[in-house]
């Protein structure tokens, strides 16, 4: 079975600073490994994935992650916070196995910008 | 906006009572994903289909029931509700089934059972 764990339920970073949201996987074969966000009110937007390839992934509004198979690590960066990032964040790992392609997710980071 | 569109937004019911909530996927979308999310459980995976045929199953009770129609738009059926069906429900969809697809959401429906 796969699980994600997201490090921290809530985390709060000034303005300007280094964004940094962790996620750790659990999978017995290679991971699809994505992370969504959610804005109050509003459903799930994709902000970057991984499948195969190159494991420094960008995303959109400036987010990237790394995919490190040794850590079983796909934490999220940002290297500069802007207010519009205030949103809860979700890591989750996509099921690799045909006939059930769920996506299950960690427990989410509410993500916190302090002016 | 995902494309993906979840009708109604809202829904104030009563125990006992049955809903159903609608998803027209992204055009050309053929693979529909329900979810729930909730304080306690969090974001959990309910159901899967895949050109009209149910492909997977999580964690859907049996009163809950789902299909996906041949205009490819998909409804969930809650039935005999209890409290703690209140919950925002998804609808997600990818143009193909596979682990590495992109699945679109909607902007759920935000169900209250009183």
């Amino acid at each position: 079975a796969q699980s994600v764990t997201q490090l921290g339920s809530h985390v709060s970073v000034s303005e300007g600073a280094l964004v940094l949201l962790r996620c750790n996987y659990s999978s017995s074969v290679p991971p699809y490994l994505f992370w969504y966000v959610q804005y109050p009110n509003q459903g799930l937007q994709l902000l970057l994935k991984y499948t195969t390839g190159a494991t420094l992934v960008k995303g959109i509004n400036g987010f990237e992650a790394e995919f490190k198979k040794s850590e079983t690590s796909f934490h999220l960066t940002k290297p500069s916070a802007h207010m519009s990032d205030a949103a809860e964040y979700f890591c989750a790992v996509g099921s690799p196995f045909l006939g059930n392609e769920k996506l299950t997710f960690g427990t989410g980071t509410r993500l916190t910008i302090i002016p | 906006d995902s494309g993906v569109t979840q009708t109604p937004k809202h829904l104030i019911t009563a125990t006992g009572q049955r809903v159903t909530l609608r998803c027209s996927p992204r055009s050309g979308d053929l693979s529909v994903y329900w979810y729930q999310q909730s304080l306690d459980q969090g974001l959990q995976f309910l159901i899967q289909y895949y050109n009209g045929e149910e492909r997977a199953k999580g964690n859907i009770l049996e009163r809950f029931s789902a299909q996906q129609f041949p205009d490819l738009h998909s409804e969930l059926n809650l039935s005999s509700l209890e409290l703690g069906d209140s919950a925002l429900y998804f609808c997600a969809s990818s143009v193909a089934p596979g682990g590495r697809e992109t699945q679109y959401f909607g902007p759920g429906t935000r169900l209250l059972v009183l």
